[in-house]
């Protein structure tokens, strides 16, 4: 269990420009969740699948983000024209089994736009 | 809707002290409550989890919560406070329906350990 992991940690870059984030999650976690979190509040779903199936999008995923998991194991979130409010920290969790069971979380992708 | 309330976004403590908090939620169904800890530029590591069953629940580091129904409520508790339990916290509960797995977080409480 080498734990989910996230690339890159940081990423700077200038507003309008495309980005993409990448997420490993535990080899045999089925499900793989997306959560966005700004300074000083708690992270908040963006999107969740189970496999390689997309099953829920918050209303906080709007057109310039799209997230893909083609194989069932690793996924990507792409944020198109980034604007300054896309600046956050973007983490990436995933969980085994059976809903409610715990999440494991990455350390995450923190985004800068300027 | 379910959602989640910590009282307090900042708890200051003196070290070896009682550490206390607080965290309500809201649920039109049965809840899966959980308790997460994060340190500075770093993911949510899990403390504890109520599921069913025993309404106290321990956790990691010494931490435990116990689950009030009649208070909605989901309190985390440590006797002693030690100066690496500085770190912000963050409750949430999973929504039940279709048994996603999706938690719905409360804003967290940024926990200070005083030497």
């Amino acid at each position: 269990d080498t734990g989910v992991s996230q690339d890159p940690r940081h990423k700077i870059t200038k507003r309008g420009q495309n980005v993409t984030f990448r997420c490993d999650p535990i080899s045999e976690h089925n499900r793989l969740y997306w959560y966005r979190q700004t300074l000083g509040q708690g992270p908040e779903f963006l999107t969740y699948f189970q496999n390689e199936a997309q099953l829920e999008k918050s209303r906080l995923l709007s057109d310039r983000f799209s997230a893909e998991r083609p194989k069932g194991s690793f996924s990507t979130l792409e944020i198109q024209r980034t604007e300054q409010g896309d600046s956050a920290m973007y983490l990436c969790a995933s969980s085994f089994g059976q809903g409610n069971s715990p999440l494991h979380f990455g350390n995450g992708t923190r985004l800068t736009v300027t | 809707a379910q959602s989640v309330t910590q009282l307090g976004s900042h708890v200051s403590v003196s070290e070896g002290a009682l550490v206390l908090l607080r965290c309500n939620y809201s649920s039109s169904v049965p809840p899966y409550l959980f308790w997460y800890v994060q340190y500075p530029n770093q993911g949510l590591q899990l403390l504890l989890k109520y599921t069913t069953g025993a309404t106290l629940v321990k956790g990691i580091n010494g931490f435990e919560a116990e689950f009030k129904k009649s208070e909605t409520s989901f309190h985390l508790t440590k006797p002693s406070a030690h100066m690496s339990d500085a770190a912000e916290y963050f409750c949430a509960v999973s929504t039940g329906s279709g048994n996603t797995g999706k938690l719905i977080f409360g804003q967290g409480t940024t926990l200070q350990v005083k030497p």
